[in-house]
């Protein structure tokens, strides 16, 4: 999986949007983004994944740039239940399923009441 | 519901004794996986099986034993276990379909060897 690097820690407002970059400048045209994310020592969760348009689910939003050099993943409205570490991780199209998934350090997001 | 069972949650053991943890999966995917994770280390991946009878090495697999006699059923074994695989372990089950592989993680097994 391609390299990538996210701010240690965050902190945000309950009840704002919880904006996380990650930067993948190394990325491979057949590589896509995901994002997971862990709260404390829990199973990690997956959030959502793109190739290059922007996505939406009920959980968040990815926003990937043009150049596919970078992205933020977007939580509209955070909670308190939203304090996790959140993992960007890329991994090629034709990554079979049993591929690990390489998790970094992440972003260790706090939201503050 | 969609889930994957890891048993048991909380382990403590003495070195030596061997253990087996068991991770059961109801999605009917190929895919099933074993991490480890340790502190400054993130989740490193142990085994995997693209199907039943199938296994093979991840990054760090030395000292664990697996197997996949059914699709559901991904057991990881401790033949004989020692501190330093004192750990929090995950069991992940996925299917790949278009490229798009989502990852479904158990709840995780704490390990400690004595």
């Amino acid at each position: 999986d391609a390299k990538t690097t996210q701010p240690p820690s965050m902190d945000c407002a309950e009840g704002r949007a919880a904006n996380l970059p990650c930067n993948h400048s190394t990325i491979s045209g057949n590589e896509y983004v995901y994002w997971y994310r862990q709260i404390h020592s829990q199973g990690p969760q997956y959030i959502i994944h793109g190739l290059k348009n922007n996505e939406t689910n009920e959980m968040a939003s990815l926003i990937i740039t043009e150049d596919r050099k970078s992205s933020t993943l977007i939580l509209p409205h955070a909670t308190l239940r939203d304090t996790a570490v959140y993992y960007c991780i890329v991994r090629p199209y034709s990554g079979g399923g049993a591929d690990g998934l390489t998790f970094g350090k992440g972003t260790h997001l706090i939201i503050q009441p | 519901e969609a889930q994957v069972t890891q048993n048991p949650r909380y382990l403590i053991t003495v070195t030596g004794k061997k253990l087996t943890v068991t991770c059961s999966q109801n999605m009917n995917h190929e895919y099933m996986s074993w991490y480890r994770q340790d502190p400054g280390l993130g989740l490193r991946q142990i085994y995997y099986s693209m199907n039943v009878e199938v296994t093979d090495k991840g990054d760090v697999p030395e000292g664990y034993k697996v197997s996949r006699k059914e699709k559901r059923n991904f057991p990881l074994i401790l033949e004989s276990p020692s501190p330093n695989q004192t750990s929090l372990y995950f069991c992940a089950s996925s299917r790949d379909l278009l490229g798009k592989n989502i990852q479904y993680f158990g709840a995780g097994t704490r390990l400690s060897v004595l």
